[in-house]
């Protein structure tokens, strides 16, 4: 059974750093790409990042990029996201997805999701 | 402003067809880069509804199905039930935008 389980969310003022991790099991971590997912208190969902099989590939979305660091560890089957300078539209909850294939294309979908972490940014 | 329009709720009586609209533009869906559906009930994470346009993952129902035309894709579900009330999501891809992963801004399905 495929199982992602996310933690390090929490209360953080603006400004500071956070490091989300996504422990993966029940599939071999290292043939598929990853993803982050957050959505906002009562909104939508919205791309954060993704990472290649490899991390030979990483994307971010505009509103993160050059903040937040995707990475993985596949010899622990691990995700990370390092998230910096935090802000308070940076409040949402952060789930960790599996896509369907190894790398970042145009191809593919997010066929299993973490129950994700509660992220918030707040003085 | 999500790069796909989706409308904010849509709501039938049990046992009736609806269907949510999924709106984008040719650097998206009209590229033709395939659209993924979502369900999220309140509380619980996003799960696979529909995946390339039209194709269900096994345990979803058939009364669940997806299409696509030109810049835009549906979804339609027949015979609704109380159960089925939830959010639901499209996917796709974008070209032009750095924003590799593009999603729906979400419909609210309620069953009245």
């Amino acid at each position: 059974e495929v199982q992602l389980v996310e933690s390090g969310g929490g209360l953080v003022q603006p400004g500071r750093s956070l490091r989300l991790s996504c422990a993966a099991s029940g599939f071999r971590f290292d043939d598929y790409a990853m993803h982050w997912v957050r959505q906002a208190p009562g909104k939508g969902l919205e791309w954060v990042s993704g990472i290649s099989w490899n991390s030979g590939s990483i994307r971010y979305a505009d509103s993160v990029k050059g903040r937040f660091t995707i990475s993985r560890d596949n010899a622990k089957n691990s995700l990370f996201l390092q998230m910096n300078s935090l802000r308070t539209e940076d409040t949402a909850l952060y789930y960790c997805a599996k896509k369907t294939l190894s790398v970042l294309s145009t191809s593919g979908y997010l066929n299993y999701w973490g129950q994700g972490t509660l992220v918030t940014v707040s003085s | 402003q999500s790069v796909l329009t989706q409308p904010p709720s849509v709501s039938g009586a049990p046992g009736q067809r609806v269907t949510i609209s999924c709106t984008g533009s040719s650097s998206n869906i009209g590229a033709g880069y395939d659209v993924h559906w979502y369900q999220q009930f309140p509380g619980r994470a996003p799960k696979l509804l529909i995946h390339g346009n039209s194709n269900r993952p096994s345990g979803v129902p058939d009364r669940f199905s997806g299409s696509k035309s030109g810049t835009s894709a549906s979804l339609a579900i027949t015979g609704l039930q109380a159960e089925d009330e939830a959010d639901y999501y499209c996917q796709s891809y974008d070209s032009r935008l750095s924003a590799h992963v593009v999603f729906g801004g979400g419909t609210k399905l309620t069953v009245l």
